[in-house]
């Protein structure tokens, strides 16, 4: 079964630094997905990224890009010059295409605060 | 705004009362999966509909139940409500089928507190 590991349950960093948050999952498939999803004290769920496994271009959203280590299986999430709105829970996604039912399977979530 | 509508945005209920929580999938979108969040808990995966039909159950109580209409909207029945049953609600939506299109885009949630 598939599984994706967060290790890091808080961070916290200045406004306007670098932060990188870590994701690793196990899977024996070839081809998945892989999301990052932000969800800010609203609560609202937001995607923010996503990469295709065939694929080996990091993707990049404006000040979010992702750092894809296939073969460590290992998915972090890079922020920018990062802003006080970037505070969130992050959560790391996993999903198999070949699963029919094309469901996520969730990290834990790392909570990141972002400081004045 | 992702383009998945879920109401009410807020319920507030007794306990062993009945509620129903109502979700628009996006524009052209087959597939509608619930969620439940707890504070401070990860999502918890409830049903998915696709096209009208159930496609897969996940950690969801007897009490609860859902469907999907022809219009492709979705309905989460909850009954016999327990404090424990407060949570946030997500209803999420996703084409299903075409590599560009496997991403579940999730509505606001619908906040319920059973007092």
């Amino acid at each position: 079964a598939q599984t994706v590991t967060q290790s890091q349950p808080e961070m916290s960093v200045q406004e306007a630094e670098t932060v990188t948050l870590s994701c690793t999952y196990d899977t024996s498939e070839s081809n998945y997905y892989l999301f990052w999803y932000k969800q800010p004290p609203s609560r609202q769920m937001i995607l923010v990224i996503r990469q295709e496994a065939y694929k080996q271009q990091n993707a990049t959203e404006n000040r979010f890009s992702v750092n894809f280590q296939k073969a460590a299986k290992s998915f972090s999430l890079k922020i920018s010059d990062s802003q006080l709105g970037d505070t969130a829970m992050y959560f790391c996604a996993f999903m198999n295409p070949m699963d029919s039912n094309y469901q996520l399977i969730w990290g834990a979530g790392t909570k990141l605060i972002i400081k004045p | 705004d992702s383009g998945v509508t879920q109401t009410p945005k807020h319920l507030i209920t007794a306990t062993g009362q009945r509620v129903t929580l109502r979700c628009s999938p996006r524009s052209g979108d087959l597939s509608v999966y619930w969620y439940q969040q707890s504070l401070d808990q990860g999502l918890q995966f409830l049903i998915q509909y696709y096209n009208g039909e159930e496609r897969a159950k996940g950690n969801i109580l007897e009490r609860f139940s859902a469907q999907q209409f022809p219009d492709l909207h979705s309905e989460l029945n909850l009954s016999s409500l327990e404090l424990g049953d407060s949570a946030l609600y997500f209803c999420a939506s996703s084409v299903v089928g075409g590599a560009s299109t496997d991403t579940q885009y999730f509505g606001p949630g619908t906040r319920l507190t059973v007092l």
